[in-house]
């Protein structure tokens, strides 16, 4: 299996410019995470689904935040407007829906936000 | 929220020591992962370890559940060993499917 997927690896933008990062999971997954890891906070969970449907999205920092998840292969993580304190790496990973279950990660996403 | 504690926050160590890293932890667990984040930024899944103990190669782990901690091993650590290592546990009362990540252990392995 690839793994899980994340596109762009890399974001450098200006202040208020919209971001959107991506992440496939792996095929068959049906826990879908975002985390995003900041020097002053360490890694910390920003929403989760489960079959493509948010679950607990009481990690996302401000409305200025989204996330969703059309199908089962795919989902995003939307910023907008982008501030420059959204600076981090932000993380996608994917579980099976079983209890107990190794989450994988992707190689993240490095947002620089001038 | 459950707690994860993890020490020492920093270790160095010459090529070919052992060491072992330490996961406190504040509340029943479903699942305990230690990873190995790489100086590129990746996370690695080193073990899935709610209880017991499992080896792979050089590292090995051992998870206490009743007395909530987790300790990973490395002997004969390698300059490729270095990064920083985080345990990240998901609670078994909150009903919530998310990892909780300690703080890391910062690993410098010198030649």
């Amino acid at each position: 299996d690839a793994g899980v997927i994340q596109s762009p690896r890399h974001e450098v933008t200006e202040m208020g410019q919209e971001v959107t990062l991506r992440c496939k999971p792996i095929s068959g997954h049906d826990y879908l995470f975002w985390y995003r890891q900041t020097m002053m906070r360490g890694l910390e969970l920003l929403i989760y689904f489960n079959n493509n449907v948010p679950i607990d999205d009481s990690g996302m920092p401000e409305d200025r935040f989204s996330a969703k998840m059309p199908n089962a292969s795919f989902s995003t993580l939307k910023i907008q407007p982008s501030e420059p304190r959204d600076s981090a790496v932000y993380f996608c990973a994917s579980s099976l829906d079983r209890a107990r279950e190794t989450q994988y990660f992707g190689p993240g996403t490095r947002l620089l936000v001038l | 929220g459950i707690q994860v504690e993890q020490s020492p926050p920093d270790l160095i160590l010459q090529e070919g020591a052992n060491s072992t890293l330490r996961c406190n932890f504040s509340d029943s667990v479903n699942n305990l992962q230690w990873f190995h984040q790489n100086p590129w930024g990746q996370l690695i899944n080193l073990f899935y370890i709610p209880s017991g103990t499992k080896q792979n190669g050089r590292l090995s782990a051992t998870t206490v559940a009743t007395e909530r901690y987790s300790l990973l091993y490395i002997s004969s650590s390698q300059t490729t060993d270095s990064g920083v290592y985080f345990c990240a546990v998901e609670g078994m009362d909150t009903g919530r499917r998310a990892l909780t990540f300690g703080s890391g252990t910062r690993l410098q392995v010198q030649p």
